[in-house]
């Protein structure tokens, strides 16, 4: 079966400071994969998603980078952290791109002080 | 722009009665509309999904409904549960998910 790893946790930054959020997907090969942030009692939105190594679109402008040095590892990343990177960092994979099912990772909870 | 109009956006239900949650389109090109499940602290967990070719599905006490012409859909959730008290989000898909802004749903015992 498939399953989805990302960590760390929870993760408390200074302004300023860089970020690096990692997501591993065992069990399955060439998986699409996606970066959501999701603020307080909203819904989720899309940030990057990816459907191969070094394959990387971005939904919205921002502070915030993603990369996917290998097949099953989704990377999100920042030089700079501002006080609105503030969130809940959902990861998810899917077979193809459209009408599949994604699933996600039990996400990361970021604090930026 | 906001694709998918999800209501209420909150919802207090009696142990055993029905939970029903509405959502809206307006992309005519969605082709998949599942609806997620999320706890506290946790990823939002896949719950049911209906493709636009049906007008009804059926998982245990789960139930969408589909109305294709009007654009909406809806999830029924029967004899609720206290475990079922949790965020509801429904999504719709054309290449990339647009989800509904959440219902949190409460359960009474």
């Amino acid at each position: 079966s498939q399953t989805i790893h990302q960590w760390p946790a929870t993760l408390v930054q200074p302004v300023g400071s860089p970020l690096s959020l990692e997501c591993t997907v065992e069990g399955t090969s060439n998986p699409n994969l996606y970066w959501y942030r999701q603020a307080a009692g909203r819904g989720l939105q899309l940030l990057f998603y990816s459907v191969g190594i070094g394959q990387i679109s971005s939904e919205v402008p921002q502070n915030l980078s993603a990369s996917r040095p290998q097949d099953r590892q989704f990377i999100l990343s920042s030089k700079k952290l501002l006080l609105s990177d503030s969130g809940f960092y959902l990861c998810a994979w899917s077979r193809q791109v459209g009408n599949q099912p994604q699933h996600f990772g039990d996400g990361t909870r970021l604090s930026i002080l | 722009q906001q694709q998918v109009k999800q209501s209420p956006q909150s919802l207090i239900v009696q142990k055993g009665g029905i939970s029903i949650i509405n959502c809206a389109y307006e992309n005519t090109a969605f082709d998949y509309f599942p609806w997620y499940q999320q706890f506290p602290g946790k990823g939002p967990a896949l719950l049911i999904a209906i493709r636009p070719d049906v007008s009804e599905k059926k998982e245990g006490r789960f139930t969408i409904s589909f109305n294709k012409s009007a654009k909406q859909f809806s999830l029924h959730i029967m004899d609720s549960q206290p475990g079922d008290s949790a965020t509801y989000f429904c999504a719709a898909t054309a290449r990339q998910l647009t989800f509904g802004s959440g219902t949190q749903l409460t359960v009474l015992p």
